[in-house]
């Protein structure tokens, strides 16, 4: 069963305008951490934000910010004011600690987010 | 700043090869960790490792081993590459705690021909 579910293959937003990316996610886990990266087209994947399923605010780094609905399983990413340069695939991962050394992530499908001028 | 370091960006081998990919990372991170990408599937796990000489096998492990004798230092393996490990291949590192990120290498380019 998927355990990360991305339902926005492909999106356009106008620059400065601010977008939303969907993440549900999938676990019988009370402690469990979600992650988003970014990945441009030169394939490198980068960390962008993280929250942690304990924590009670919503996490924020800059112009991103996690909407965290933990009732509805849902972590969706909001980058405000768009760029350019945030044209990009975003993944949203979670890591369920079933074991004391298992630190493994696992992905959505990503969805793709184009910036337009 | 962390720095993962894949050997190559692209790569071209032959059916029935056996491939070698490495990685390494100079943040001293106890997790190490091989991903595969492909389109519309998002990162699978192929294998990781949270310690010098230990593996574990992740989602898709057929196909592949890895090799970890330094802490540096993570191989993978492909025993005898075939056409269907066509892929984006994915090295990450991290410290041993649940909420540290993974920090990405730049990605290797494999095609089997």
């Amino acid at each position: 069963a998927q355990k990360i579910t991305q339902t926005q293959p492909g999106m356009f937003v106008q620059e400065k305008e601010a977008v939303t990316l969907d993440c549900t996610y999938d676990t019988s886990d009370q402690s469990y951490g979600l992650f988003w990266y970014k990945q441009p087209s030169s394939g490198e994947m980068i960390f962008l934000i993280y929250q942690g399923s304990y924590d009670e605010q919503n996490a924020t780094e800059g112009r991103y910010s996690l909407n965290f609905q933990k009732a509805r399983k849902s972590a969706n990413l909001v980058i405000s004011a768009s760029q350019l340069g945030d044209s990009a695939m975003y993944f949203c991962a979670m890591r369920e600690p079933r074991a004391l050394n298992d630190y493994k992530l696992s992905f959505g499908a990503g969805t793709t987010v184009t910036v337009r001028a | 700043d962390v720095k993962v370091t894949q050997s190559s960006r692209y790569l071209v081998k032959r059916t029935g090869e056996k491939v070698f990919l490495e990685c390494v990372q100079d943040m001293d991170h106890e997790n190490m960790f091989w991903y595969r990408q492909d389109p519309g599937l998002g990162l699978r796990l192929i294998y990781f490792s949270y310690d010098v000489k230990m593996k574990e096998k992740g989602d898709i492990p057929e196909g592949y081993s890895v090799s970890r004798e330094k802490k540096e230092r993570f191989s993978l393996i492909l025993e005898s590459a075939s056409t269907n490990q066509t892929s984006m291949y994915l090295c990450a590192s991290s410290f041993g705690q649940g909420d540290q990120p993974q920090h990405f290498g730049d990605g290797t380019r494999l095609s089997i021909l």
